[in-house]
């Protein structure tokens, strides 16, 4: 049973990177596409990228210019960069399995302020 | 914002049936295949019905999906207490190289 949990700072100041980490357990990240989704208070959902470890990589056009996806498969771990970010990426951070988001993990909340 | 729209809320009383309809075009729904999604607040979202129509193991046959041309539809029959939660549909998009899209999602409360 493949399970995800998020982890990273809560708080990130505006104009810095958000950087979050996906451990996953239960299989080995080769088997499947890993996708980052976010949510802002109050909001709907926002699918972020999602990416298979063969380096195939699809980003929401919205923020491909901020955003870096990568896995490592020694390690089970997928991970989200987000550059310049702003109060408007405060969100609850999902990663989860397969490109349509078969499986999620709990979320992390990131706040971005000073 | 999101290219496919939802109402923002709906309601019903246990027992009664429910659609929840999701607008989209050509580039998502009307050229791939639509999945429904059940948020209950301070959980992680769950895969209600993917592939438009079929059910992951354990959800009960009473969700179903459908679609027609650009527009994808989620039925709840039989509605319970528990069923109250938001509902997402979603859809690749072809355009921009292709990238997943939400809904803007609805409200369900159950009366």
């Amino acid at each position: 049973q493949v399970q995800l949990q998020e982890s990273g700072p809560g708080l990130v100041k505006p104009s810095e990177t958000l950087s979050l980490t996906c451990n996953v357990s239960g299989g080995p990240i080769s088997n499947y596409y890993l996708s980052w989704v976010r949510q802002p208070p109050g909001k709907g959902l926002e699918w972020i990228g999602s990416i298979y470890y063969s380096g195939t990589i699809n980003y929401n056009p919205s923020l491909k210019s901020r955003v870096t996806m990568s896995v490592d498969m020694s390690n089970n771990v997928l991970s989200l960069r987000l550059t310049s970010v702003t109060a408007a990426d405060t969100a609850v951070y999902y990663c989860a399995k397969d490109q349509t988001a078969r499986l999620w993990g709990q979320g992390t909340l990131v706040t971005v302020s000073s | 914002q999101s290219v496919l729209s939802q109402p923002p809320s709906t309601s019903g009383t246990p027992g009664q049936t429910v659609v929840i309809s999701c607008s989209g075009s050509s580039s998502n729904i009307g050229s791939n295949t639509v999945h429904w999604y059940q948020h209950l607040p301070g959980t992680a979202p769950k895969l209600l019905i993917h592939s438009t129509f079929a059910r992951p193991s354990g959800v009960p046959a009473r969700f179903s999906g459908s679609k027609s041309g650009t527009s994808a539809s989620l039925t709840i029959s039989g509605l319970q207490s528990e069923d109250e939660a938001d509902y997402y549909c979603a859809a690749w998009d072809d355009t921009f190289n292709g990238y997943y899209v939400f809904g803007t999602g609805t409200k369900l409360t159950v009366i």
